[in-house]
């Protein structure tokens, strides 16, 4: 499979924004993705971009994309208690297969 | 609306026994179905996909298999189980062919001891 790289932990306080990142390998990848995962669950689809779009908004969420350093990031404002969670980047260079990154664990402070 | 199913929810299972996990989805026809298994403290790996029945891609090379024998239904299983084996599975679906979202079943933990 394709490598994608994730920071394992954030820490944050509630109110303030968060930022999630990414690095992948695959410089084909036309789709790329972020899921969330709360405790014992499967992963939530939250947002995605296309490999030629620079950046998408979706309410409290900002996905960047940096396709020549094939970096990817996720802003969360004004990140809630209910944010925390692990966070999944995946990459996908067909639209069949994904392949995801080690997942960030945010933790919101309250 | 869709949905995606899968059972059990947890299973223990002692090392060298077989293996079956159920994924069904509703609600679409010819989906993409996928198998992934995240180890304790790690990434999530993709196992297997399939784009139709019978039609079965292995990312990884291990004792686990998979099959389709209906268009709605995944099966993951092993003939003997390995410790390395424990894990969570996750099962998704995606629309086909056109479609760039995936959406993930409830997962089944599995412990092998």
């Amino acid at each position: 499979g394709e490598d994608v790289e994730q920071s394992l932990f954030l820490s944050v306080r509630e109110g303030d924004s968060s930022v999630i990142n990414c690095t992948y390998t695959d410089s084909s990848s036309t789709y790329l993705y972020w899921y969330k995962q709360e405790p014992g669950a499967g992963l939530q689809l939250l947002t995605y971009i296309f490999s030629n779009m620079d950046m998408k908004q979706d309410q409290r969420l900002t996905v960047l994309l940096n396709k020549k350093d094939k970096h990817l990031s996720l802003r969360i404002a004004d990140t809630q208690t209910g944010d925390s969670a692990i966070y999944f980047c995946a990459e996908s260079p067909t639209g069949n297969q994904f392949y995801f990154g080690t997942g960030t664990s945010l933790t919101v402070i309250p | 609306s869709q949905t995606i199913h899968q059972w059990p929810a947890t299973l223990v299972q002692p090392v060298g026994s077989p293996l079956s996990l159920e994924c069904t989805v509703e609600g679409t026809s010819n989906p993409n179905l996928y198998w992934y298994r995240q180890a304790a403290g790690r990434g999530l790996q993709l196992l297997f996909y399939s784009v139709g029945i019978g039609q079965i891609s292995s990312e990884v090379p291990q004792n686990l298999s998979a099959s389709r024998p209906q268009d709605r239904q995944f099966i993951l299983s092993s003939k003997k189980l390995l410790l390395s084996d424990s894990g969570f599975y996750l099962c998704a679906w995606k629309g086909h062919p056109s479609s760039y979202e995936q959406y993930f079943g409830p997962g089944t933990r599995l412990t092998v001891t």
